[in-house]
């Protein structure tokens, strides 16, 4: 069965304190991986696709990174405006006509 | 990218009765789905909304309790019928834009709904 688990549920982090975000997935055969931003009381909102392990994407302070078996998401230097839920989700080959499997997410606090 | 507009965006309803939520998306979409996210939880797919044709459900997820309409390629809508608390929940429209099945999905707002 096709999963996905993030990991840790909860990151408190200080201004300027960088860390990373794990993403652990199990597919039948990966065809992307893709990182969301979800704010409270909002839809998530899109930020990186990864296709193919050894790929790493960036946008200003995130880096998404790829390899066969997770990814990370890497937060440099963070302000409390990156304060979010982070969810991770994956769509596999011959998954449900092309839909995302998604992760519990983490949730992020950053305190100035 | 796409704008993806939903409404209502929060409704408070009473048990036993029906809501239907809109979708609307202001690109060329290739699929469009209907999320459930549970408090606390993640997201999990309702449906697949199919254009002119009957939606494809989930396991655990049956047309008379989620009717689904897709009447084009840009606006569908969701309905949540015979409500219970155990309903209670936040709805997420969501669509790939392009010409494949592979890509990145982009969501809604939204749908807040508490059964009383």
């Amino acid at each position: 069965e096709d999963q996905v688990t993030q990991s840790p549920e909860a990151l408190r982090l200080q201004e300027g304190e960088s860390s990373s975000l794990n993403c652990s997935y199990t597919v039948s055969g990966l065809r992307g991986l893709f990182w969301y931003r979800q704010d409270p009381g909002k839809g998530p909102e899109f930020l990186f696709t990864l296709y193919s392990a050894g790929e790493e994407k960036e946008k200003e302070r995130l880096k998404a990174t790829l390899t066969k078996k997770e990814s990370f998401l890497h937060i440099t230097a963070p302000k409390p405006e990156d304060s979010a839920t982070y969810l991770c989700a994956v769509q596999a080959f011959g998954g449900s006509q092309g839909n995302l499997i998604f992760g519990k997410g983490t949730k992020l606090s950053v305190k100035p | 990218s796409a704008v993806i507009s939903q409404k209502p965006s929060r409704d408070i309803c009473q048990r036993g009765t029906s809501l239907t939520i809109q979708c609307q998306v202001d690109s060329q979409v290739t699929m469009m789905f209907w999320y459930r996210q549970q408090p606390g939880q993640s997201l999990t797919l309702i449906a697949t909304a199919n254009q002119g044709s009957e939606a494809t459900y989930e396991s655990g997820f049956v047309i008379d309790k989620f009717p689904i309409s897709r009447p084009n390629l840009t606006f569908s809508t969701l309905t949540v019928s015979n409500m219970s608390p155990e309903d209670s929940s936040i709805y997420l429209c969501s669509a790939r834009v392009g010409t494949t099945n592979t890509g990145e999905l982009f969501f809604g707002e939204g749908s807040r709904l508490t059964v009383l």
